[in-house]
């Protein structure tokens, strides 16, 4: 149980397009989603966390017009990259916190590749 | 603010070797401590976790103990299998202040040869 989906897993787009990720939660209800992004050999670093229903809240440094997160139901987060560009090129990964727990659950993450 | 060091890889072992991955933390508050793998072209899964000092974390068979007076969680286990191959993510979560907020290291790949 508890498990997570990302979809796509590896997009490869043309510099200024925008790009739609998603992260769902196929067996339980998350209340709570995060996203982070992986760069290579780096540690994942926290983008934004999104509540279902409420807007999302960004980390210092993170361009909330660029990412736009959506948190449409308990099972589905979705992540846009606006206007992407090459140095958005990343691994992005989403997790889901089981509902009256701490755990977080991850996808499997999502490979862009920004031409 | 917090932060995670765990030691560089790659980590190559021979099967039924002894794994040590060091991990050290840096947190305000008292945070939880966590320790994730990740096999190749899956997410990232819990391993074991620790909430408060001295406690021990286990699954597996790999082991790590919450060492507030060397803010430490190593990782251990005493022999390893080739599929233990992954890497391997120390992370906290300092709650302090309500956030749920994780906080990882950069990873330390493991290959363990048959």
């Amino acid at each position: 149980g508890a498990v997570v989906s990302q979809h796509p897993s590896w997009v490869i787009c043309k510099s200024g397009t925008s790009v739609k990720i998603e992260c769902r939660s196929l067996d339980f209800q998350a209340t709570t989603m995060f996203w982070y992004r992986q760069f290579p050999k780096q540690s994942l670093m926290l983008m934004a966390t999104s509540n279902e229903g409420s807007k999302a809240t960004y980390e210092q440094g993170v361009e909330k017009d660029k990412f736009l997160i959506n948190h449409a139901s308990l099972t589905l987060s979705t992540l846009t990259v606006t206007s992407a560009h090459p140095e958005d090129s990343s691994f992005y990964i989403c997790s889901a916190r089981l509902r009256y727990t701490d755990t977080q659950y991850f996808g499997p993450g999502t490979r862009l590749t920004v031409l | 603010g917090d932060s995670v060091t765990q030691m560089e890889g790659p980590v190559t072992l021979s099967e039924e070797a002894f794994l040590t991955i060091n991990c050290t933390y840096t947190a305000t508050g008292y945070p939880s401590l966590f320790w994730y793998v990740q096999y190749p072209g899956e997410g990232l899964q819990l391993l074991l976790k620790a909430t408060k000092a001295d406690d021990k974390g286990s699954n597996k068979g790999f082991e790590a103990t919450y060492r507030k007076e060397t803010t430490s969680f190593h990782l251990e286990k005493g022999s390893v299998q080739v599929s233990d191959s992954a890497v391997y993510f120390c992370a906290l979560q300092d709650s302090q202040g309500g956030s749920e907020k994780l906080v990882f290291g950069k990873g330390t790949k493991l290959t363990v040869n048959p």
